[in-house]
């Protein structure tokens, strides 16, 4: 089993649609990352939380660290959303990322 | 600069070739780390640089693998007697000292025929 587990793999929604990627991790962990990769490959950092709710934009992430799971939500899905959306978890003194597989989102117009 | 840079961006070799690749971290970011990227596998952990200290090289896949940091800012990842299996993209990123958020770099991607 994963320490970061992701769903769905795979995910294809209508403009405007709003969107949830779920995360859960096994481990302790000092942080949760969500992490943006576009097509050809830049990873571009979305948040990073230790406790509670974050709001940047159309983008929301939450964690909840008793249940060890963590949720990033889209509201108003555009076309330009569509990316791949990576939960990483930090874990120990040197922070070094574990990585969830990943979620590949397609919005269509 | 502005942010992570890396180099190649691309990398084309020869099975059993060495390669060096390079990794210029933000300014003033003390931490830096190596990512893989292998096709249908995910990211994964290589080594990670803080400072002076010695480096954590837990996530290295074998002692063809090795990785040095001159004067706590240039990194160079370096595989030697290249795999096929070695084809990948190689990501590295930094971060501040003391904060969470690391930034990575665009990557090389690298091909062992």
């Amino acid at each position: 089993k994963n320490e970061v587990e992701q769903s769905p793999q795979n995910l294809t929604a209508q403009e405007g649609e709003f969107i949830t990627i779920n995360c859960s991790y096994s481990v302790g962990i000092s942080a949760l990352h969500w992490l943006q990769q576009h097509p050809g490959g830049g990873i571009v950092s979305l948040f990073m939380l230790s406790s509670g709710k974050k709001k940047h934009g159309r983008l929301i992430a939450t964690i909840n660290i008793q249940e060890k799971h963590s949720s990033l939500h889209i509201t108003a899905s555009h076309p330009r959303d569509s990316a791949v959306y990576i939960c990483a978890v930090s874990i120990g003194s040197s922070s070094r990322l574990t990585f969830g597989e990943g979620t590949q989102l397609t919005v269509n117009p | 600069g502005a942010g992570v840079s890396q180099s190649p961006s691309n990398k084309v070799t020869e099975k059993g070739k060495d390669v060096e690749l390079r990794c210029d971290p933000i300014s003033g970011h003390t931490a830096l780390y190596w990512y893989r990227q292998s096709l249908g596998q995910g990211l994964e952990f290589l080594i990670y640089f803080q400072g002076n200290s010695a480096p954590d090289k837990s996530g290295l896949p074998s002692d063809r693998f090795s990785a040095e940091r001159t004067g706590g800012s240039v990194s160079t990842l370096t595989i030697q007697r290249t795999q096929q299996e070695d084809s990948a993209v190689y990501l590295c990123a930094s971060r501040r000292q003391g904060i969470e958020t690391q930034y990575f770099g665009p990557g090389t991607r690298l091909l062992v025929l």
